[in-house]
């Protein structure tokens, strides 16, 4: 059973850089059938995909569109993490960011989310 | 990017009694390969959105079997048989087929 646990700072400065961590236990950053996300929920804007790593012979990235000139997400085979960056941070970056595992290819199906870490983004 | 919308926002239900939400997608959610990738989820109450059904149908380990999902090409229904007060909480249904995957608002459903 595939466990995520997320890690990272709840309070991020205006013009800053947001930064998460999501630990994987029971399956590897690496898998050739998964694929590691963030998505965050906010009142105004629901759930939103932000973006997502996987590995098929080599290390693919997808971002949304509202985010893709500030966010990185990079995978940590290290460790058998995933991280996210996300640059320039305003107020309306407030939200809980959820890390999560989509384990099947084709169709992306979310079967196991990380606990969530509410950012604020305030001065 | 494939706008999902829920109906209703919001449902106030009488333990024992069924539950509906609909759910409909704004391109078909059908798959070259005969799958179609539109999947419930349940957030309660401070938790993370829990998988209930996925590919429409199929319900996920551990998923009562009160809880049912139908549908295809655009229009889908997740149901609930008989509403328990642990079901309580806001569903969402997601589209799985292209990037960006995209969410419904949520139907919250609160117990009467």
């Amino acid at each position: 059973q595939v466990q995520l646990q997320q890690s990272g700072p709840g309070l991020v400065k205006p013009s800053q850089t947001l930064s998460l961590t999501c630990a994987i236990s029971g399956d590897s950053v690496s898998s050739n059938s998964a694929a590691w996300y963030w998505i965050r929920q906010s009142p105004s804007r629901g759930l939103e995909w932000l973006g997502r790593t996987y590995y098929r012979s080599k290390w693919y990235n997808d971002y949304a569109v509202s985010v893709k000139s500030r966010i990185t997400i990079n995978p940590d085979t290290s460790k058998n993490q995933f991280s996210l960056q996300l640059n320039s941070v305003t107020p309306e970056d407030t939200a809980v960011y959820y890390c999560a595992r989509d384990d099947k290819d084709p169709g992306m199906r979310i079967d196991s989310w990380g606990q969530g870490t509410l950012v604020t983004v305030s001065s | 990017d494939i706008v999902m919308t829920q109906t209703p926002l919001s449902l106030s239900v009488t333990p024992g009694q069924p539950a509906s939400i609909s759910c409909k997608s704004s391109q078909s959610l059908l798959y070259s390969n005969g799958e179609t990738y539109l999947y419930w989820y349940l957030q309660k109450p401070g938790q993370s959105p829990q998988l209930l059904i996925y590919e429409v149908s199929s319900r996920f380990s551990g998923v009562p079997d009160r809880f049912s999902g139908s549908g295809s090409g655009t229009d889908f229904t997740l149901k609930i048989s008989r509403v328990e007060a642990e079901d309580v909480g806001i569903y969402y249904c997601m589209q799985g087929l292209h990037v960006p995957l995209t969410f419904g608002g949520g139907t919250k459903v609160e117990i009467k």
